[in-house]
This record gives structure tokens, C-alpha cells and sequence, in this order.
């Protein structure tokens, strides 16, 4: 059972360039969910979803796109890049709401040059 | 905006004490969860308090929640090298939007 998948790891990226982080879940879980993490800020929620075809923004949607065709797959896109979206990236996903516990891939650290 | 907040920052423990830090939040939530962080890992999901519950344990861990004064401990006995991380508390003002706090790293010296 891999969980969740985040491809790639590493990147990097010039200012204006545009790239798409992948998301992938195997355990059939409606919730998904991006987070970037910056040193001293904690996670940040960027977008999510509550099944395919439904996406919401959350606390720093701004530079990002996101869409959920599948339940397995949740892709993050910077249309163009910018040094402030340096950052690691975490997908996570839930079954739902009201259970709570979020599973989380290893992230995809992201530099902007 | 952060919900959660915790202190300490950091701690630096030796191996077989205790280790405790705190969570405080600002609005009402339906649960409050906690989590670990290996360096250069994802997140991996420790313990879950619901609001109508005061003490859950699990393992060596033991989580308290006072809903009256929007807050919550971690308490981790007997450490062990194995529990150097950062822990972070997360909480759900909105079913959708858990939101985290920026953690306190966990430094256990042999």
C-alpha cells in the first residue's frame, strides 16, 4: 500500500516557469489536499478537495491551480513561477471531514530561481 | 492565519524524561489533532481529541484538551532518540481546513 505519492522531489525552477507537482492516493480517499511548509511558518493550506470535479480555495491560493478529475489524483500547478513559491510542498488526503486524520506524502521541495 | 500556535518553539530533552509542550488556538474547533515531523519527511499523524473529550492516551503519549481555555498538551514519557522531530498541533475551525500551528522541535540527547 503506497498512501500517498508526491513526484517530484526536488525541482528546480526559473522565475516565470511554469510546472506541475503530482499527487497521487491509493486508499480511495475522497479528501485531498496541498500545504506548503516554510521555516517558521508551519503548513499552510493552499487548495483542496472533496471529491473529483470539487476543489476549494484555501489559505494562500494565490499563483496556484489545481484540478481533481479522479479520486486518486490531485495536481498542483504554478502557472509561473515566483522566488516567494519556494517552499516544500505536502499533499495529504482523508477519507472524509469528519474522520479527521490527514496522511501525508514525503513533499516535494520546490526551488524558484 | 495560524489557528494554532505552540509552545515551546523548541526542547531539548534527555533520553528517558519527558517531554511537554503546549497548543493554544483561537477559535472553536470539532477536534484537535497532533502530529510528527522527521526531518525531511511528511507529516504522520500521532493522536486525535474531539471537543467533548479531556484526555486521550496512546502509547507513550498523552494529549489533554480545555476547551474553555482554547488549548492543548502533548506530553511524550519515558523519550526515547527516536522521538527527536518537530510536533505540530492542527485544528478544524472549518471541517475542511485544518490548520496548523509552526511547531515545536524535539531535540532527545542520548
Amino acid at each position: 500500500n503506497a498512501g500517498v505519492t508526491q513526484t517530484p522531489k526536488f525541482q528546480v525552477l526559473k522565475t516565470g516557469q511554469s510546472m506541475t507537482l503530482q499527487c497521487a492516493q491509493d486508499m480511495n480517499h475522497e479528501y485531498m489536499s496541498w500545504y506548503r511548509q516554510d521555516p517558521g511558518m508551519g503548513l499552510r493550506l493552499i487548495h483542496y478537495s472533496v471529491g473529483a470535479g470539487i476543489t476549494d480555495q484555501g489559505e494562500v491560493p494565490n499563483g496556484y491551480n489545481v484540478s481533481r478529475s479522479t479520486t486518486e489524483d490531485f495536481p498542483l500547478r504554478l502557472l509561473s513561477a515566483a522566488p516567494s513559491q519556494t517552499s516544500v510542498y505536502f499533499c495529504a488526503s482523508s477519507p472524509g471531514p469528519s474522520t479527521g486524520e490527514l496522511f501525508f506524502g514525503e513533499g516535494s521541495r520546490l526551488t524558484v530561481l | 492565519s495560524q489557528q494554532g500556535e505552540e509552545d515551546p518553539q523548541a526542547l531539548s530533552i534527555q533520553e528517558g524524561e519527558n517531554a511537554t509542550m503546549n497548543c493554544s488556538y483561537k477559535t472553536s474547533i470539532n477536534n484537535l489533532q497532533w502530529y510528527r515531523q522527521n526531518s525531511g519527511r511528511g507529516l504522520v499523524h500521532l493522536i486525535l481529541i474531539r471537543s467533548n473529550e479531556r484526555e486521550k492516551h496512546s502509547g507513550r503519549l498523552r494529549v489533554t484538551l480545555d476547551t474553555s481555555k482554547k488549548s492543548s498538551s502533548l506530553l511524550i514519557t519515558a523519550s526515547r532518540a527516536a522521538d527527536t522531530a518537530s510536533y505540530f498541533c492542527a485544528t478544524d475551525p472549518n471541517d475542511y481546513k485544518l490548520s496548523f500551528g509552526a511547531g515545536t522541535t524535539v531535540t532527545v540527547r542520548a
